[in-house]
């Protein structure tokens, strides 16, 4: 199956631990994205990378740093989790920066931090 | 600043009505425009995606249009059936200054459709 898959699906932390997901896509795609969908619902870009390179980098704390060791995965790393971090995180991609044949997307991981 | 707005938030009808949902954003300047569902505790699925030059999309039971001038978009969705009961997220790419390369999401319609 082509697709956008994220790892782990559910993870459940408590506050001051680090931890990561991980995505990868087998779409052939050169740019892939971080979304935070948080408690009210709404998605909100993070990070964007295109074949390796950071090409959007928006107000989010620098306790969330972003890899991409190769063009078809982008990892997220968090340190000292805070409570207000928990959210749904979304992996997408798309052929190209432009976006211009459209976005897809993972399934999601969901984030508590106790 | 792109702002998206989707209009009802929430909608239960019964099954078969035909329905619209709408989309509207502040900026015109957009590369194009994209419908997507969200099932609970699942994903976005792509549903139809609108380029700038273009009025309108169809898949299916499905139709979606766009008036850039205004920033409005529909998605009108025919016949509808509970398995269309989902959140339906609207997101619109810019072009211009900080909304490059970035979408801009609405913060969804709630569908139901009862049986």
């Amino acid at each position: 199956d082509t697709a956008v898959s994220q790892t782990p699906k559910y993870l459940v932390t408590q506050m001051g631990n680090d931890k990561s997901i991980k995505c990868e896509q087998n779409l052939g795609h050169d740019t892939m994205y971080w979304y935070k969908q948080d408690s009210k619902k709404f998605l909100k870009i993070m990070f964007s990378y295109n074949n390796k390179e950071l090409i959007i980098n928006e107000t989010v704390p620098n306790r969330f740093s972003p890899k991409s060791p190769d063009k078809a995965h982008l990892n997220l790393h968090i340190n000292s989790l805070e409570l207000g971090d928990s959210a749904v995180y979304f992996c997408a991609s798309s052929q190209d920066p432009t976006g211009t044949y459209g976005y897809t997307f993972g399934s999601g991981t969901r984030l508590t931090v106790v | 600043k792109q702002e998206v707005t989707q209009i009802p938030a929430a909608l239960s009808v019964p099954e078969g009505e035909n329905l619209v949902l709408n989309c509207s954003f502040t900026d015109s300047a957009i590369y194009n425009l994209q419908w997507f569902r969200q099932d609970p505790g699942k994903g976005l699925t792509s549903l139809l995606l609108i380029q700038s030059s273009q009025r309108e999309q169809t898949s299916g039971r499905l139709n979606a249009s766009l008036d850039k001038s205004s920033g409005r978009s529909t998605l009108y969705i025919a016949a509808s059936q509970p398995g269309d009961s989902a959140t339906y997220l609207c997101a619109v790419r810019g072009i211009s200054g900080g909304s490059n390369y970035k979408l801009t999401f609405g913060k969804g319609t709630l569908l139901t459709v009862n049986p």
